[in-house]
């Protein structure tokens, strides 16, 4: 059983669109970490978010952590063809010694 | 400039060949970490060192093993690779262990089994 459910798995969608992906648990995180890994390549981080409710913003990218920092989403207005790849979020856990356990993510896909 | 290095980024190994995959930083972390990842997969956490003090995962197979001889290097020996262990192997570093510690991932090594 996955602790993090990440959705939708796959996304395909046109240059221009909005879309949300989620990362959702039945447990509660200390933090939550939001990365994006291009083919071939390792992940790279893209936002921490830490306290329920909070909501951050990287340019065209809205992240946004859920009151109970059981789920998080992250919202991406007029995607670009750019925004292609695997989208991972990661949650660390006061009794996992602090460990981060990662989501299986959402590959997105951004057609000019 | 990187600050995770892995090296090879491709390896290809025999079957029951001992293979190891390189991790340097530059960081100065004290932690790194080894993720074995499969396609479409999350990647999975395999162990860690915090400083010189190893800590395995409990579902990791004793084909793999790891040594860290300073601060800078770390490795991933696999004593003998099987067909299943081909994946995306990646290194990561952060300056301490605990909740909201950002990680920072090298480039992967992807290790072919043959």
């Amino acid at each position: 059983t996955q602790l993090l459910e990440q959705s939708p798995q796959f996304l395909s969608i046109q240059e221009g669109e909005n879309l949300t992906v989620y990362c959702n648990s039945s447990s509660v995180f200390s933090s939550l970490q939001w990365y994006r890994q291009e083919p071939g390549e390792g992940p790279v981080l893209l936002v921490t978010v830490v306290t329920g409710g909070e909501v951050k913003k990287l340019k065209r990218l809205t992240f946004q952590f859920g009151d109970a920092r059981k789920d998080s989403s992250l919202h991406i207005t007029a995607a670009q063809p750019g925004d292609t790849g695997l989208y991972l979020c990661a949650g660390a856990q006061l009794g996992n010694a602090g460990k981060s356990t990662f989501g299986d993510g959402t590959t997105l896909t951004v057609k000019p | 400039d990187a600050m995770v290095i892995q090296n090879p980024r491709y390896q290809v190994t025999q079957f029951g060949k001992p293979v190891t995959l390189s991790c340097s930083q530059t960081l100065n972390h004290n932690v790194m970490y080894w993720y074995q990842q499969k396609s479409s997969q999350a990647p999975k956490l395999l162990f860690h060192y915090y400083d010189k003090d190893f800590n395995n995962e409990a579902d990791t197979p004793d084909n793999f093993q790891s040594r860290r001889p300073n601060t800078s290097f770390c490795f991933l020996d696999i004593r003998s690779p099987g067909l299943g262990d081909a994946a995306m192997y990646l290194c990561a570093t952060s300056r301490e262990r605990g909740l909201n510690t950002e990680a920072f991932f090298g480039q992967g090594t992807r290790l072919t089994v043959v």
